[in-house]
């Protein structure tokens, strides 16, 4: 298996644009999460979904973000619109017993 | 709320040596307690993951245990190598999130192995 996919890696954008980030989870996990890491708060989940249906987003910061499973092997997080304290790393991961981690979207928004 | 805090922020070691990194958590009401490992620029690794019924768990050259009552982790490191350097996370799920898989992750210790 190739792990969680995400794209892109990188993504520069200015301020009030829309971003969308990408994920492919592992192949039979069930469990998929959203994270979001910066230096001053740490990693911080975002969101998580149990079978394509979101659990708990309490995490998602505003309005500005949201995020959708349309089925089990693709879900987006999106950003809109974007502003410069939103600059992070962004992680999806999905889960079996362990969490797997994608290699993350660093995000920069100008 | 659940608080997970790890100290020394950052630890440099010579090749070779055994080495402990310490996790303390607020609340002992957890199910479970997993160490990450995370490379620079790369995702997280899962490394061990201890049940709150565990105390320890091992793994090569790894070995965390779980002191629950005490709301304290450690990972143990046997004879460390340059190719250890990294930065080891450790997170905790709360059961006051009621059933919620949210995990709780402290902000982590860069490990750094000297040859």
């Amino acid at each position: 298996d190739a792990g969680v996919i995400q794209s892109p890696r990188h993504e520069v954008t200015e301020m009030g644009q829309e971003v969308t980030l990408r994920c492919k989870p592992i192949s039979g996990h069930n469990s998929l999460f959203w994270y979001r890491q910066t230096m001053m708060r740490g990693l911080e989940l975002l969101i998580y979904f149990n079978n394509n249906v979101p659990i708990d987003d309490s995490g998602m910061p505003e309005d500005r973000f949201s995020a959708k499973m349309p089925n089990a092997s693709f879900s987006t997080l999106k950003i809109q619109p974007s502003e410069p304290r939103d600059s992070a790393v962004y992680f999806c991961a999905s889960r079996s017993e362990k969490l797997f981690f994608g290699s993350g979207t660093q995000l920069s928004v100008l | 709320k659940q608080e997970v805090t790890q100290i020394p922020a950052a630890l440099s070691v010579p090749e070779g040596e055994n080495l402990v990194l310490n996790c303390s958590f607020t609340d002992s009401a957890i199910y479970n307690l997993q160490w990450f490992r995370q490379d620079p620029g790369k995702g997280l690794t899962s490394l061990l993951l201890i049940q709150s019924s565990q105390r320890e768990q091992t793994s090569g050259r790894l070995n965390a245990s779980l002191d629950k009552s005490s709301g304290r982790s450690t990972l143990y490191i046997a004879a460390s190598q340059p190719g250890d350097s990294a930065t080891y996370l450790c997170a905790v799920r709360p059961i006051s999130e009621g059933g919620s898989e949210k995990l709780v992750f402290g902000k982590g210790t860069k490990l750094t192995v000297n040859p």
